[in-house]
């Protein structure tokens, strides 16, 4: 499997930006896809972004589409995820996690590592 | 009505077999894997089911699963008290090009 380990969390005022990163080891980091998701206080488990092996493709909730980007650097074994335009309903532990196989289709995977989770909090 | 739909709760004792269903309301999911976390409140999401019925590495075979049509379910059978979580399916969707999960269900062992 792999480990992941999430930081760049914290507090921030609606409209703000952060930018999550999430840094792996264990794995062969650039033949795995990668995602984040989030869970909102009180609330279930939801899927942000995703990230083909080679970044050739992203996606997005339609939630977070045009405000938030998802990248990686393979060369240095990090997923990335650059949240601008925060609003109070983004507040939420967001978890990077890892495709349980490699080079695969989107869509036909599962997440087999996640990382402890990261608290984001939007609030005035 | 949601894409992914589960009951909020379930429960069963020590021993005793328990389903969890989801029921898949869209049909751009229809032919697409479903799968299924386990999360404990602070902690990292597990991965309990792969593919509809893979099951991972490390999951015992008291877990199992099943999808038919607009169905799956996850049972888990001689159930543990070690087994109280959330459970939550999650299939991509093709027309949101993007991953659902259900709501979740409440596990309690009783």
């Amino acid at each position: 499997q792999g480990h992941l380990v999430e930081s760049g969390g914290g507090v921030v005022q609606p409209g703000g930006s952060l930018r999550l990163s999430c840094v792996a080891s264990g794995f062969i980091f650039s033949s795995y896809g990668m995602s984040w998701v989030r869970q909102a206080p009180g609330k279930g488990l939801e899927w942000v972004a995703s990230i083909r092996y080679d970044g050739s493709n992203q996606y997005y909730a339609d939630s977070v589409k045009g405000r938030f980007t998802i990248s990686r650097d393979n060369s240095n074994n990090i997923l990335y995820v650059q949240m601008n335009g925060l609003r109070p309903e983004d507040t939420a532990v967001y978890y990077c996690a890892k495709d349980d196989l490699p080079v695969a289709g989107i869509g036909l995977t599962g997440f087999d590592s996640w990382g402890q989770g990261i608290l984001v909090t939007v609030s005035a | 009505q949601s894409v992914l739909s589960q009951p909020p709760s379930a429960s069963g004792t020590p021993g005793q077999r328990v389903t969890i269903s989801c029921s898949i309301g869209s049909s751009s999911i229809g032919n697409n894997y479903v799968f299924w976390y386990q999360h404990l409140p602070g902690t990292a999401p597990k991965a309990v089911m792969y593919r509809n019925n893979q099951r991972p590495s490390g999951v015992p075979d008291r877990f199992s699963a099943s999808k038919s049509g607009t169905s799956a379910s996850l049972a888990i059978s001689g159930l543990r008290s070690e087994d109280e979580a959330d459970y939550y399916c999650a299939a991509w969707d093709d027309s949101l090009s993007g991953w659902v999960f259900g709501g979740g269900t409440k596990l309690t062992v009783l």
